[in-house]
């Protein structure tokens, strides 16, 4: 089976600009998460989905936002980029909201703003 | 609200030599799930082990293991005799679920294994 795949794997911008980035999880599994992954840190939470509903949201502001489609693939939409939109974003599959399987991540998406 | 904290950016060890790397973390959850994930240069973040805050007892894998103690909040990881291979960023996270969903990662450690 296919792990999460997430497209596109780079991507430049320019502050200002509108990007949407794409992932597909594992086939059956229903939940999907995003991060944020700034150069020289740890991963931090965006969003979580299940079932096509929103179940956590991290800190971020209301540029960011995400849905998830009847398929359990999502999208992660960013507005007005800033140069610190610059990051690695990753996407992770698990097979329920609370399942004994840990998620799976993928290999991300680099977003660079210029 | 959680934390985790890896004190230690960077680590340089040479082939064969155990290292240890160490992770604090906060949290008010009385059940509550650890986790260290791998990062090699391609960016993939690839899950090493889980413990739930109930299960205090220490894990071995092969020349990976963990050692969980409860009372100083910590969950360090050791490498018995490293290899190149292991060259990688290390992340210790929290979650509330055994999932991982909602991670709260660390900064992450930064091991270098030289030959």
């Amino acid at each position: 089976d296919a792990g999460v795949t997430q497209s596109p794997t780079h991507l430049i911008k320019t502050r200002g600009q509108h990007v949407t980035l794409r992932c597909s999880p594992i086939s059956g599994h229903k939940s999907v998460s995003w991060y944020q992954q700034v150069l020289g840190q740890g991963p931090q939470f965006i969003f979580q989905y299940y079932e096509k509903e929103e179940r956590g949201r991290g800190n971020f502001p209301d540029r960011f936002s995400a849905r998830q489609f009847p398929n359990y693939s999502s999208e992660l939409n960013v507005n007005a980029l800033l140069l610190g939109d610059s990051a690695l974003y990753l996407c992770a599959s698990s097979r329920t909201g609370d399942s004994n399987q840990p998620q799976h991540f993928g290999d991300g998406t680099r977003l660079s703003i210029l | 609200a959680q934390k985790v904290t890896q004190a230690q950016t960077e680590i340089s060890v040479v082939e064969k030599e155990d290292v240890t790397l160490d992770c604090v973390y906060e949290t008010r959850d009385t059940t509550y799930y650890l986790f260290w994930y791998k990062q090699p240069p391609s960016g993939e973040l690839v899950f090493l082990i889980r413990r739930n805050s109930f299960d205090e007892q220490n894990e071995i894998s092969g020349r990976y293991s963990w050692n969980f103690q409860k009372s100083t909040s910590s969950f360090n990881f050791t490498i018995t005799a490293s290899q190149v291979v292991d060259s990688a960023v290390y992340f210790c996270a929290l979650s509330e679920d055994n999932a991982g969903n909602m991670l709260t990662f660390g900064g992450g450690t930064r091991l270098m294994v030289k030959p």
